[in-house]
Order: structure tokens, then C-alpha cells, then sequence
């Protein structure tokens, strides 16, 4: 299957610093990739959707100016946590939909990435 | 709207005991369906898929998935529940919304095993 990696696994941070976060696809190109948010015991709830060349598409609620995406590559997808307090801590989780070759079918499966756990002190 | 729905916040099985995991959906098409287990401060693992044919489907591990279209529920069922199956389990549908696809989760299953 295709491999989403994302680095660093997990990162400290000062209160008021920014923090970025990568989410690489390793064997596949993907056009769309999407950041989630995971609280301790909770679902992953989706922040936004990051488009190659294009902005991203935020989810209700969800601060773009806070969370800023950047897909400038087919293989990259970065979400930075600019000015991060301690409410940002979290687990951040990437994927990437690997839509194939031309006329593939699609089975609509993202791949996930290991997450990143921020804490911010 | 779509949403997913895990009634069972959590789940406790005796080792070797069989297992469902209950899921419902609401989407207003056929949706994509899947199955993902997450063991603590780890990413997610994919167990099962559905998104046409039979509508039973075999994952991995010894987990089977069943789509019942009627009932807009995709449950998970294992016969014979291991220690290591201990983990969280998430339902989710995607779902192709204004041009746009979405992956939406369920709020997961905590899954405990007895010895």
C-alpha cells in the first residue's frame, strides 16, 4: 500500500514559538492531502484540507491564521501551528488519497501518516 | 449531514470470546466505508474496506465487516477476540461533498480484553 510519513513524530515547544509539522508521500503522488486533530481519548476530527497549488479548505471552527497549510509539492504537505499555547497540544495526523493511474478505480482509502504529537509548554 | 455513529464508547471481551463492534452511518449515496484500529500514541491501522461489491468484507487480523444498506450500519466482528486486539477502533465513511472528499470518523470504541 502507499506510505504517508510525517515528521517529527512528536516535538516540544515553548509557548509563542511555531512549530511545523511535514507529511510526506513517499511512493505516490497526492494532488489532496488532509491534517486531522486528535485529544487524548477522542475521534480525529478534521481540520482542513490541504490542495496542491492551491489553498487549503478549513473546517468550521478551525483558525486558518492558527493553522497554516502549505501543499507546494505532489509528495509535501506542511501544517505549521504559528504562536502555539498549551490548547494546541494535540495529535496531529496527515493522510493522502493515492487516486492511482487514469481511469484506476477508486476505493476512496486515505493512507495515514504516524502523527506528530505536539505539546506545548 | 454525514455523521458516524459507534454506540459503544467502550467494549470488555474475554480473550477468545467473539467481538461486534456496532457502526452506523448517515450519507445520502453509497458511501465508502472502512474500519481503522489505533493502539495508544500510535497512528491508525487499516482493517477493512467497502466501497462495492459484497457486502461482507474481510479485513485483517481475522476482522469481517458487514454492510447492511437497510439498516446504514457497517459492524465489525471478529470470532475469536486475541489480547493483542486490545486497542481503539474507529468507523468511518467517506463521503464526496460539494466536489470535495471527506474522510468522517466515528467518536471510536475502546476495545479491553479479559485474560
Amino acid at each position: 500500500g502507499a506510505v504517508v510519513s510525517q515528521h517529527p513524530s512528536w516535538v516540544i515547544c515553548k509557548s509563542g514559538t511555531s512549530v511545523k509539522i511535514e507529511c510526506r508521500s513517499l511512493d505516490f503522488q497526492a494532488t489532496t492531502m488532509f491534517w486531522y486533530r486528535q485529544f487524548p481519548k477522542q475521534s480525529l476530527m478534521l481540520m482542513a484540507t490541504s490542495n496542491e497549488g492551491s489553498k487549503a479548505t478549513y473546517e468550521q471552527g478551525v483558525e486558518k491564521d492558527k493553522f497554516l497549510i502549505n501543499h507546494a509539492s505532489l509528495t509535501l504537505s506542511t501544517l505549521t501551528v504559528t504562536s502555539a499555547h498549551p490548547e494546541d497540544s494535540s495529535f496531529y495526523i496527515c493522510s493522502a488519497r493515492d487516486l492511482g493511474p487514469a481511469g484506476s478505480f477508486d476505493t476512496g482509502e486515505l493512507f495515514f501518516g504516524e502523527g506528530s504529537r505536539l505539546t506545548v509548554l | 449531514a454525514q455523521s458516524v455513529t459507534q454506540p459503544d464508547i467502550h467494549i470488555t471481551v474475554s480473550e477468545g470470546a467473539s467481538l461486534e463492534l456496532r457502526c452506523n452511518y448517515s450519507y445520502g449515496a453509497t458511501p465508502y466505508l472502512f474500519w481503522y484500529v489505533q493502539s495508544p500514541g500510535q497512528g491508525l491501522q487499516l482493517l477493512l474496506k467497502y466501497f462495492s461489491g459484497d457486502t461482507l468484507v474481510q479485513g485483517i487480523k481475522g476482522f469481517e465487516a458487514e454492510f447492511k444498506r437497510s439498516q446504514s450500519s457497517f459492524n465489525l466482528r471478529k470470532p475469536s477476540v486475541h489480547w493483542s486486539d486490545a486497542a481503539e477502533y474507529f468507523c468511518a465513511v467517506g463521503a464526496h461533498l460539494m466536489s470535495s472528499y471527506k474522510l468522517i470518523f466515528g467518536s471510536g470504541t475502546r476495545l479491553l480484553v479479559r485474560p
